[in-house]
């Protein structure tokens, strides 16, 4: 039984960057794919990016392009997504999810402010 | 870029069948995964692959295909089904793309 865990909540001032972690338990690592999604406060849900098992490499989604990068550490089984310049607008709950998101994390509040 | 549509809201009567609707092109050529979210919650994965069911959701959640509109059926729909239903897909990118989502309201 797959299980992910989340690093905690994080407040983040204009133009930081954030890099929120997420444990795989049950699984090993390389056996997933990984995705990342979030959704800011009342709206709906946002895919930032994934493993494509096609072609062995992660995509982002397009508007996120130069500021999101997702690696992984297989000695720890550890999945990290980090988001740079942020904006008030990148305030959201982020969500990490294995191969068909299947199974998600329990989220990850980011607020942006100053 | 491509676009997945859902109706804003969908309202039925406990029993009933509820029907949730997600259009758009790529849909033709690609699979959906359907998900349920529920307030406070991370989403459920309840239907893959247009028609498949994971492990523990229950029968009464059905997907269908036709064309360019993907359904996700509820037949029998139940007060705890009260939930946010999103479709999503891949683009030949490999891109994923959520559908705006449908608050499904049971009573």
């Amino acid at each position: 039984q797959v299980q992910l865990v989340q690093s905690g909540a994080e407040v983040k001032k204009p133009g930081a960057s954030v890099k929120v972690s997420c444990k795989v338990s049950g699984y090993t690592l390389s056996q997933l794919s990984m995705h990342w999604v979030r959704q800011a406060p009342g709206k709906g849900l946002e895919w930032m990016g994934g493993f494509d098992p096609e072609d062995g490499e992660t995509v982002y989604a397009q508007r996120f392009q130069g500021r999101v990068t997702m690696t992984e550490d297989t000695s720890t089984d550890t999945a990290y997504m980090e988001l740079s310049s942020l904006r008030s607008e990148d305030t959201a709950v982020y969500y990490c999810g294995t191969t068909e998101l299947l199974v998600w994390g329990q989220g990850t509040l980011v607020t942006v402010s100053s | 870029s491509y676009e997945l549509t859902q109706p804003s809201s969908v309202s039925v009567s406990p029993g009933q069948t509820a029907r949730i609707t997600c259009s758009g092109d790529v849909l033709a050529k690609k699979y959906v995964r359907w998900f349920q979210q529920k307030p406070g919650q991370a989403p459920v994965l309840v239907i893959y692959k247009d028609t498949e069911r994971p492990s523990g959701i229950p029968e009464r959640f059905s997907g269908s295909s036709s064309g360019t509109t993907v359904t996700l059926t509820i037949s029998g729909a139940q007060v705890e089904d009260e939930a946010d239903y999103y479709c999503s897909s891949t683009a030949d990118n490999a891109a994923w793309v959520f559908g705006g989502g449908t608050k499904l309201t049971v009573l």
